[in-house]
């Protein structure tokens, strides 16, 4: 049961466009949502987080959007840059209290931003 | 900003050998740290949350007996692979929470068990 879903496995943008990428999930108790930039056999790198009380969260050219209703949040990256190409995961936290930080994990999105 | 080391970075084994993977929050206290597995092109999947002091909780599907995790002391939390076989192979990473409730991970292990 993925709980919780990026169905687009890759996305290709030109330098200076805007990347949306796109995640759902089904679980209503998730309370924090985060996204993360990847590359192969190293951690995440933590891009950006939003709330659930939140609908919009921006940091620089990083934009998390949140809908509650749709169980819907997607990342706006503008202007996209080559540097921005790796895999994004988005992930919501299960745990409460002392049990905050279980992440559920999508499945990724690679993104490849174009010169 | 902080940060957790994870070692090693690659191991490989024969099987039936354990292989033990530390993970280290180097400038914070880390009451709860989470490990991961990832096999290739598929998402990050919990496996565990280690508590400090007291026993790991595991997933569901998640060998306890055979994922062993002990976290000793504020900032080491380990992960022991026993009887290591080839379809343990994947990359493994831990996560650590600090005080303010903010997630550090580490640059992951890369188990290859032959």
């Amino acid at each position: 049961d993925q709980q919780v879903k990026q169905n687009s496995p890759s996305l290709s943008v030109q330098e200076g466009r805007i990347s949306i990428l796109n995640c759902d999930y089904t679980n209503s108790m998730f309370d924090y949502f985060l996204w993360y930039k990847k590359y192969p056999a190293e951690g995440p790198t933590f891009l950006i987080s939003i709330s659930s009380i939140k609908d919009k969260n921006e940091d620089g050219r990083f934009t998390v959007f949140l809908n509650k209703s749709a169980k819907h949040l997607s990342l706006h990256i503008v202007p996209s840059q080559p540097g921005d190409s790796a895999v994004y995961f988005c992930a919501a936290n299960g745990g409460s209290g002392t049990s905050y930080g279980k992440l559920t994990f999508g499945q990724g999105t690679i993104l490849t931003v174009h010169p | 900003g902080a940060v957790v080391s994870q070692h090693p970075s690659r191991v490989i084994c024969k099987s039936g050998t354990s292989v033990k993977i530390e993970c280290r929050s180097l400038d914070f206290q880390a009451t709860t740290m989470f490990w991961y597995r990832q096999f290739p092109k598929q998402s990050l999947m919990l496996m565990a949350t280690s508590n400090e002091g007291s026993k790991a909780t595991y997933e569901q599907g998640v060998e306890k007996d055979k994922f062993l995790i002990n976290h000793a002391s504020l900032t080491l939390s380990t992960l022991t692979v026993t009887s290591a076989h080839p379809e343990d192979s994947s990359f493994y990473i831990c996560s650590a929470r600090d005080g303010a409730y903010r997630l550090f991970f580490g640059s992951g292990t890369q188990l290859s068990v032959l």
